[in-house]
Formats: structure tokens, C-alpha cells, sequence
């Protein structure tokens, strides 16, 4: 398995909701990012796992809680969000902390 | 605060042509960069890393690297209109034990038959 995959592909809430972000590799890679991107920008890194521990904090507001239940698997739990928070969620994984490999995203639309 | 530059173009090219793409970066010590590729509502792909000065070739693909310039570019030679796509330049910063990436801006390339 040499890909990462993100659930749901899209996601609608509204600014009550609590969900969740899945993001799953299976390749053995030690890091995981999750990154906030919206149209026409670069990818703005949030949050970085490294050996399941969270290694970086972007200074994202606390209604975005990230979690890795194991070397596998990331989520990003989402509450309270903003329609300002309605973007391309991207995960990605590395091998070395560097090179990244990036899922195909969950398109989260805040009402 | 650590920046990466790159002209947001349209870049124009015919096909056959050699697309040219251009980043530069501020910081000194940065050891490695990458070049990812994104079409329009996908996400990024990697397509080249380069960590020594000098040029690293990989098909159509050539990445240059000048630490002492601080540039970094990316030639694309026989271009084709499925190259058409938005290229972004990412330089790694080490802080503490990790690494964050810094991506620019993206250059949008459009390749035309």
C-alpha cells in the first residue's frame, strides 16, 4: 500500500457540529501533517506527528484537535469551526520527515 | 519569518517547449527542497527533491539548486499540455527535532498545443 488516504472526500457542517477528519497510511512512514489549504494559496501547515507524538503546533486555534491513535492513523477533530475554517484539509505522511506524500484531502464547506 | 518565493505567473509555454520555473528563499540554512506538482482541486505531488547544490535530473525533470544564491528552479524540457498545472516550491527548516516545510506561492503553468 503506497498511498494516503483521507475520509470523508467531502464534508458540510455547520457551526455547531463536532466532526472528525481521517487520515490513514500504511507505509511505515514515521511523520504526519495535517495542513489548512484554500483557494489559490499554498498549504499552511498545522499540525506535524512524528513517531505519534505531536512535534508541531502552528498556533491553530483549539476548535481544530488533532489525535494519532497510532503510527497509521491521524484524525482532526473539528468543533465550533468558522466559515472562514471552509478549505482543503490535507493530510500527508513522510519517510524522513521531509519528503511528503499527500492524501487527496477532505473538502470541508462550513455553514 | 522564513519565506519562499515564486513568481505566480501565468507562465505560458508551447508544447515542446522547456517550461523554466524560479524560487528563491530566505533562509540561509535551509538544506532541502522540493518541487510538487498540484492540478486544479487535487492535492500536491511530489516530483522532484533536491538537497546539494547543483542540478538532479529525473526524466523530463531537472531541478537546480544554488545555496549560495538561495534559488532553486525547476526545468521541465519537452513540456506537454498535461504539465499544465500549478508548481509549488517547498523548503524544509529544521525546528527542534523537525522539519517544517515552507511552501511558496505556486507558479501556474499552462502548456498550449
Amino acid at each position: 500500500d503506497t498511498e494516503v488516504t483521507q475520509t470523508p472526500k467531502h464534508l458540510v457542517m455547520g457551526m455547531t457540529n463536532k466532526k472528525s477528519l481521517k487520515c490513514e497510511q500504511h507505509m511505515g512512514h514515521r511523520a504526519m501533517y495535517w495542513y489548512k489549504q484554500k483557494a489559490k494559496k499554498p498549504p499552511e501547515l498545522m499540525f506535524v506527528y512524528s513517531y505519534e507524538k505531536l512535534s508541531i503546533n502552528e498556533s491553530v486555534p483549539s476548535r481544530f484537535s488533532p489525535e494519532c491513535p497510532n503510527s497509521s492513523l491521524l484524525n482532526l477533530h473539528l468543533h465550533a469551526l468558522q466559515p472562514e475554517d471552509s478549505a482543503l484539509y490535507l493530510c500527508a505522511s513522510s519517510p524522513d520527515a521531509e519528503t511528503q506524500y499527500f492524501g487527496p484531502g477532505t473538502r470541508l464547506l462550513v455553514l | 519569518q522564513k519565506e519562499v518565493e515564486q513568481n505566480s505567473g501565468p507562465l505560458s509555454v508551447p508544447e515542446g517547449a522547456i517550461a523554466s520555473l524560479n524560487c528563491t528563499y530566505s533562509d540561509r540554512v535551509s538544506q532541502s527542497f522540493f518541487w510538487y506538482r498540484q492540478y486544479s482541486g487535487k492535492s500536491p505531488e511530489l516530483i522532484m527533491s533536491i538537497y546539494s547544490n547543483g542540478d538532479k535530473e529525473d526524466g523530463r525533470f531537472t531541478a537546480q539548486l544554488n545555496k549560495a544564491s538561495q534559488y532553486v528552479s525547476l526545468l521541465i524540457r519537452d513540456s506537454q499540455p498535461s504539465d499544465s498545472a500549478t508548481y509549488l516550491c517547498a523548503v524544509n527548516s529544521q525546528s527542534g527535532g523537525s522539519y517544517i516545510p515552507t511552501f511558496g506561492r505556486g507558479t501556474s503553468l499552462i502548456v498550449h498545443p
